[in-house]
């Protein structure tokens, strides 16, 4: 079974406007953390934001926010005022457990287009 | 602060050649790993270390062998390469404890290797 599940394959949003990209994950841990990275044109891996599994806020980074749902085990990224800068690949990604060689699983990715 | 460090940025190969791949940080993190990245399969994990002198397989390792003899250096070795090694390979890195699950992987710029 796949750890981390990020099905829509491609998503387009209008400029100015709010998109939530879907994530949901797969574990038996208690302990583990959720991130969600950028990944432009231009190839680079961009680290955006983190929400723990015990934290009782939602993450916010600036325009970037965290939907996480515990009990349905989903951790959307919402990203708020929608920039042509904001058009990437965007891969949710899991860490597990309280070990030092804990290791970051990755999603498949959602290709995000930001119209003018 | 250079941040991680790959090289090459690109390479082509021939079938059966052998090549390493440079990884390098000045961040001081314990914690280093390389991911392929392949059209729709997101990033996935082939080896990584804990620390100099730890290394430990990832999900794809066949092909693949690296060492860690300094805290700084993370080479990854193909060793006789083969077409189905053609992708773009990240190095990433972070700091590794107990409980870091809140510590997010700082990735390089990438090389994309190419086998005929």
């Amino acid at each position: 079974a796949q750890k981390i599940t990020q099905t829509q394959p491609g998503m387009f949003v209008q400029e100015k406007e709010a998109v939530t990209l879907d994530c949901t994950y797969d574990t038996s841990d208690q302990s583990y953390g959720l991130f969600w990275y950028k990944q432009p044109s231009s190839g680079e891996m961009i680290f955006l934001i983190y929400q723990g599994s015990y934290d009782e806020q939602n993450a916010t980074e600036g325009r970037y926010s965290l939907n996480f749902q515990k009990a349905r085990k989903s951790a959307n990224l919402v990203i708020s005022a929608s920039q042509l800068g904001d058009s990437a690949m965007y891969f949710c990604a899991m860490r597990e457990g309280w070990e030092a060689n804990s290791k970051l699983t990755f999603g498949k990715g959602i290709t995000l287009s930001v119209r003018p | 602060n250079a941040g991680v460090t790959q090289t090459p940025k690109f390479q082509v190969l021939k079938t059966g050649q052998s090549m390493t791949l440079q990884c390098a940080q000045d961040m001081n993190h314990e914690y280093m790993s390389w991911y392929r990245q392949d059209p729709g399969m997101g990033l996935r994990l082939i080896h990584y270390s804990v620390g100099a002198g730890i290394t430990d397989q990832g999900e794809v390792p066949n092909g693949y062998n690296v060492s860690r003899s300094t805290t700084e250096d993370f080479p990854l070795r193909l060793l006789s390469a083969a077409p189905s090694q053609t992708s773009v390979y990240f190095c990433a890195s972070s700091y590794s404890y107990t409980g870091a699950l809140n510590q997010p992987q700082h990735f390089g710029d990438g090389t994309r290797l190419s086998i005929l």
